[in-house]
């Protein structure tokens, strides 16, 4: 299994573009989720799904849009890309989302260094 | 969602036992405390989850009291390669995972 996979690895976006950071798993998981980590920060929640179909946005949301039509992929969007969006981004899958209590063991991917000019 | 507290940074030698401490006051009956390890450049790595008094894995122990407001992490025997930032959290059925700054631990040679 190649687990979590995020392309691409760099990106360099000058204000006001849009562009699509891909992020998928091949581990059949029900949860998804994107992260971003500014230098020397912890990691933030900006959108989670817990299956296809269904997206709920997490601490961050807002610049950032998510869809989930299939289990494996989870893209995020930057509709219009902001310098404050500089950051290195993550997803990750988990096998459930735990509603029931209990946090399941997260699945990381490399992450995405992105560059807002 | 329970916020957790850790120290910032901490230093240790090569061989020695480490425990890195966190407080989670505000801890819900069904939150379980899970520890993260990150390396520069590289996303977190599950290391361990506890509900209640000890949990062991081949990496390190998680120890919880019984009033579960604090949750240690001890990482016996550490060696340069276990130099990185280590994250606790707390979550129970909200389906978030809240990352706080984390403790960045540097094992000296």
């Amino acid at each position: 299994n190649a687990g979590v996979t995020q392309t691409p690895k760099f990106q360099v976006l000058k204000t006001g573009q849009s562009m699509t950071l891909q992020c998928a798993q091949d581990m059949n998981h029900e949860y998804m989720s994107w992260y971003r980590q500014d230098p020397g920060m912890g990691l933030r929640l900006i959108h989670y799904s817990v299956g296809a179909g269904i997206t709920d946005q997490g601490e961050v949301p807002n610049g950032y849009n998510v869809s989930r039509s299939t289990t494996e992929d989870f893209p995020l969007r930057l509709l219009s890309a902001a310098p404050s969006q500089t950051s290195v981004y993550f997803c990750a899958s988990s096998p459930h989302s735990g509603t029931s209590g209990g946090a399941y063991e997260q699945f990381f991917g490399p992450g995405t260094r992105l560059t807002v000019l | 969602l329970a916020k957790t507290t850790q120290p910032i940074s901490m230093d240790s030698y090569e061989g020695q036992e480490v425990n890195i401490t966190c407080s989670h006051n505000n801890i819900a009956t069904n939150d379980y405390i899970t520890w993260y390890q990150q390396f520069p450049s590289q996303g977190p790595r599950f290391i361990i989850q506890g509900y209640k008094t000890k949990v062991t894995n081949e990496v390190a122990s998680l120890f919880i009291p019984a009033d579960r407001k604090s949750s240690t992490l001890s990482l016996p025997r550490v060696s340069l390669s276990d130099t990185a930032v280590y994250y606790c959290l707390v979550r129970g059925s909200a389906r978030q995972l809240t990352f706080g700054s984390g403790t960045q631990l540097t094992v000296l040679p």
